[in-house]
């Protein structure tokens, strides 16, 4: 059974810094495109950023570019995503994804709060 | 970049209906690149349809896509009670190199 666990959320201040881990089993991790998806309170799903398998590819979304920065771990089948810099607007749940073009595997996210 | 936009906000509905959401590109898209996922509050979303026609895993038949270029739709026939839910139609390529639409919430009237 596939499984992604985050952990990492919490309150931040402005400024601050926070990173958020991901969990996997059940899968081959190694071989899977994974991702960051975060949903602010009362809104939609947004796309923050991927990386390829081998880490060989990467992206974020222009409003986390120089902030964020994710890696992977695939001797730990773990995903990361360093935020710094965060903002009031960077407040959301944040979810692990597996995959690439699609995501057919979530996690259940992790909150973060970035609040004075 | 590319703007998805899903049409109705929100869509009242009774179990036994059938309910087809719309999800309009800015510009043509590759069907291939087109999916659709159901997300319930406090629960992961959970993917349901990729290149615009494809039933992922375990998804009933109710719940079909269709569509190619700017317009894309799902449908789903005999609504069921746990299929309430918001639903989020998703493309990939351009820049970003993601994106959502907005979302339509399915509700029981």
């Amino acid at each position: 059974e596939v499984q992604l666990v985050e952990s990492g959320g919490g309150l931040v201040k402005p400024g601050g810094s926070l990173r958020l881990s991901c969990a996997a089993s059940g899968f081959t991790f190694s071989s899977y495109g994974m991702n960051w998806v975060r949903q602010a309170p009362g809104k939609g799903l947004e796309w923050v950023s991927s990386i390829s398998s081998r880490s060989s590819y990467i992206y974020y979304t222009d409003s986390v570019k120089g902030r964020f920065t994710i890696s992977r771990d695939d001797v730990k089948n773990s995903l990361y995503l360093q935020m710094n810099s965060l903002r009031a607007d960077d407040t959301a749940v944040y979810y692990c994804v597996r995959g690439s073009y699609y995501f057919d595997y979530w996690g259940r996210g992790t909150l973060v709060t970035v609040s004075s | 970049e590319i703007v998805l936009t899903q049409s109705p906000g929100t869509l009242s509905l009774s179990p036994g209906d059938s309910a087809t959401l719309s999800c309009r590109a800015s510009e043509g898209i590759s069907s291939s690149y087109l999916a659709w996922y159901q997300h319930k509050p406090g629960q992961a979303p959970w993917l349901l349809i990729y290149g615009a026609s494809s039933r992922a895993t375990g998804i009933p038949d109710r719940f079909s896509g269709s569509g190619s270029g700017t317009d894309f739709t799902l449908t789903i026939s005999r609504l069921e009670p746990e299929d309430f839910a918001v639903y989020y139609c998703q493309q990939y390529g351009g820049s970003p190199l993601y994106t959502f639409g907005q979302g339509t919430k399915l509700e029981i009237k």
